[in-house]
């Protein structure tokens, strides 16, 4: 069974750009959650996606969105880029909303120049 | 709102010893999850092992055990037998029971090395 897949896995921007991020979970998962790892703040989670509603979100601007396809698959947006958005997002499934048993991918490094 | 203290940034074991990993936290709910989690090199966290705040008995994993003191809001991980394998970032991880989702409230982390 392929594990939680994220893409890219390293992207680079300037600042003012926007970037989508996506999230792939494992097979019958139906629950996506989001979180940034920085060296400064640590992990923090960002929002939850379950059969296509947002179910919980983190205290972050309204720069930072997402969304939940049917099949599962999640994108995440950041708009207006900020040097302070450079971190490392993970994606986490589960088979479903407080499911306790939460399975990450590897991460997108973004890099804001 | 929860707040996860690891008080330690780094530790150091010897191989085949054994190490502890110390983890407070603060809350006002009376139910909930605590969660160890693992971040080696290849930055996928895995799960290393999970308490639930109702059960008095402490969660054990093969080699990782915990020590969990709900009054004293303490969660430490307990690693025996260490191996070169056991080098990564650890985090403390706490989970309300009700409402909260997936929403994981994580510590600063812990790096541990393990010396051959």
């Amino acid at each position: 069974k392929a594990g939680v897949t994220q893409t890219p896995r390293y992207l680079i921007k300037t600042r003012g750009q926007q970037v989508t991020l996506s999230c792939s979970p494992i097979s019958g998962h139906r629950s996506v959650s989001w979180y940034q790892q920085t060296p400064g703040q640590g992990l923090q989670f960002l929002f939850e996606y379950f059969s296509e509603t947002q179910r919980n979100k983190g205290n972050f601007p309204g720069r930072f969105s997402g969304r939940q396809f049917s099949n599962s698959r999640s994108e995440m947006n950041v708009s207006t880029l900020e040097l302070g958005d450079s971190a490392l997002y993970l994606c986490a499934s589960s088979l479903a909303a407080g499911n306790e048993k939460l399975f990450f991918g590897s991460g997108t490094q973004l890099s804001v120049l | 709102a929860q707040t996860v203290t690891q008080s330690q940034p780094e530790m150091s074991v010897q191989e085949a010893e054994t190490v502890t990993l110390s983890c407070t936290y603060d809350t006002s709910e009376s139910d909930y999850y605590l969660f160890w989690y693992k971040q080696p090199p290849s930055r996928q966290m895995i799960l290393v092992i999970r308490q639930e705040a109702y059960k008095q008995q402490n969660a054990t994993e093969n080699r990782f055990s915990v020590n969990f003191q709900k009054a004293a809001k303490s969660f430490s991980l307990k690693i025996s037998d260490s191996q070169l394998g056991d080098a990564a970032m650890y985090f403390c991880a706490y989970r309300g029971l009700y409402n909260a989702g997936n929403m994981l409230t994580f510590g600063g982390g812990t790096r541990l090395m393990v010396k051959p």
